[in-house]
């Protein structure tokens, strides 16, 4: 199937500091690409639609100035959290899709 | 309500074991449904599509009802490695594109 890498798959960073997730599909271009959030036993949540060379649409409740996404190219989005505190903590999942979305390995984020 | 449920189980079988899990949405303009299999601190993997006249994939069948807006997933003869959370998934029409709605998930425990 098709291939979404991401990296880091783990951050461990201090409260207040920028962490920086890149998302990339490894084997198709994609135009779309979505940032999801996952807290312990939760659903995966949605948080935005990275749109190649456009801005993001964000969903309700998520805010654009302290989850700022950039899709440069076909085949990368990258998430930055900025100013990160403890309650940022989470699994951070990227995805892209063709018929069914794939989904990226994932980055555990832990603010300190 | 929530937008689609399932039983979060644990579901503890043993091997060889056929188990079924069920999944309800409520939004009728759902256009496309999947499961997923997540495995404990990993990102979601496309396990299969479901279509309207059901379909099979090896010792996975799954069924939709439109008409009770209830989703299905057989396993049958259990494998140890069958062992995950399998996630009911549905795509809305009108959703931000290829949004997709999780649902919280169906714990199972394959035991030798």
């Amino acid at each position: 199937g098709a291939v979404v890498s991401q990296h880091p798959s783990r951050v461990i960073c201090k409260s207040g500091t920028s962490v920086k997730i890149e998302c990339r599909s490894l084997d198709f271009q994609a135009t779309t690409m979505f940032w999801y959030r996952q807290f312990p036993k939760q659903s995966l949540m949605l948080m935005a639609t990275s749109n190649e060379g456009s801005k993001a649409t964000y969903e309700q409740g998520v805010e654009k100035d302290k989850f700022l996404i950039n899709h440069a190219s076909l085949t990368l989005s990258t998430l930055t959290v900025t100013s990160a505190h403890p309650e940022d903590s989470s699994f951070y999942i990227c995805s892209a899709r063709l018929e069914a979305q794939f989904f990226g390995p994932g980055t555990r984020l832990t603010v300190l | 309500r929530k937008e689609v449920e399932q039983d979060p189980g644990p579901f503890n079988v043993p091997e060889g074991a056929t188990v079924a899990f069920n999944c309800t949405y409520s939004n009728s303009a759902s256009q496309s449904f999947f499961w997923y299999r997540q495995d404990c601190r990993k990102e979601p993997k496309l396990l299969m599509s479901v279509y309207s006249s059901g379909n099979e994939d090896g010792r996975f069948t799954a069924q939709l009802n439109r008409a009770s807006q209830y989703i299905s997933l057989l396993i049958r003869d259990s494998k140890l490695s069958d062992s995950a959370t399998y996630l009911c998934v549905v795509r809305v029409i009108g959703g931000s594109q290829g949004n997709l709605i999780f649902g919280k998930g169906t714990k199972l425990s394959v035991k030798p």
